[in-house]
């Protein structure tokens, strides 16, 4: 348990869907991030969060939205996705100061119809 | 930007014999150095890091080796055993000295102990 949760751990979508992913942490970390997890590829980072400002935006498209309501949950929307969009989607958080280990969350897979 | 690379994408090991997982990186201002171990169906976490001031670190049966001259680091696992089989990512930043520096990672390896 590394004090990082996601749900929902499994989603099947169609491309004309409107859904969201949650990111919850009890670690009372700062920095929060979304990633892409696709097969034989590195670990994509997608948005970072800091003390709830957005901070990086890995030139994401717009059919993800990142929301960060407070320092402990961060949500991505999702609409209008593209099969391609299929992979695991990771949430980590760090304490957002200099170098910390970063805490990953079990991820939700995602399937796109 | 920075770029790692890492080999070899899979390796399989007898149980009791050590496993060697290699990465390069192009950016010389990297700095911090972290391993991560993945299980199925859970994330990444952290199992070793290294900082630029030290050559090599060691944790138990686990160990990372850096060479920054050539720019390059290694896991090392002795006496490998059934729950070592993961996926294994290295990764590097330059987060000492900047600060909050993002991480980027290698394409892992998928390391199978063989018992």
């Amino acid at each position: 348990e590394t004090g990082v949760t996601q749900t929902p751990r499994h989603l099947v979508m169609g491309m004309t869907n409107k859904k969201s992913l949650k990111c919850e942490q009890h670690l009372g970390h700062n920095a929060m991030y979304w990633y892409k997890q696709s097969a034989k590829k590195p670990l994509e980072l997608m948005f970072v969060y800091n003390f709830k400002e957005q901070t990086e935006n890995n030139s994401v498209p717009s059919r993800f939205s990142p929301e960060c309501p407070n320092s402990s949950h961060l949500f991505l929307h999702l609409h209008t996705l593209q099969p391609e969009d299929s992979a695991l989607y990771l949430c980590a958080t760090d304490s957002g100061g200099a170098v910390n280990e970063q805490f990953f969350g079990p991820g939700t897979r995602l399937t796109v119809l | 930007g920075e770029n790692v690379e890492q080999h070899p994408s899979t390796l399989s090991v007898q149980e009791g014999d050590s496993a060697v997982i290699k990465c390069t990186y192009s950016d010389s201002a990297s700095n911090y150095f972290p391993w991560y171990k993945q299980e199925l169906g859970k994330g990444p976490q952290l199992i070793i890091d290294i900082r630029s001031n030290v050559g090599e670190k060691k944790d138990q049966r686990i160990a990372v080796t850096l060479n920054k001259t050539a720019k390059h680091f290694s896991l090392h696992i002795t006496e490998t055993q059934p729950e070592d089989s993961a996926v294994y990512f290295c990764a590097a930043s330059k987060g000492v000295n900047f600060g909050n520096e993002k991480l980027t990672f290698g394409t892992g390896t998928r390391l199978t102990i063989i018992p």
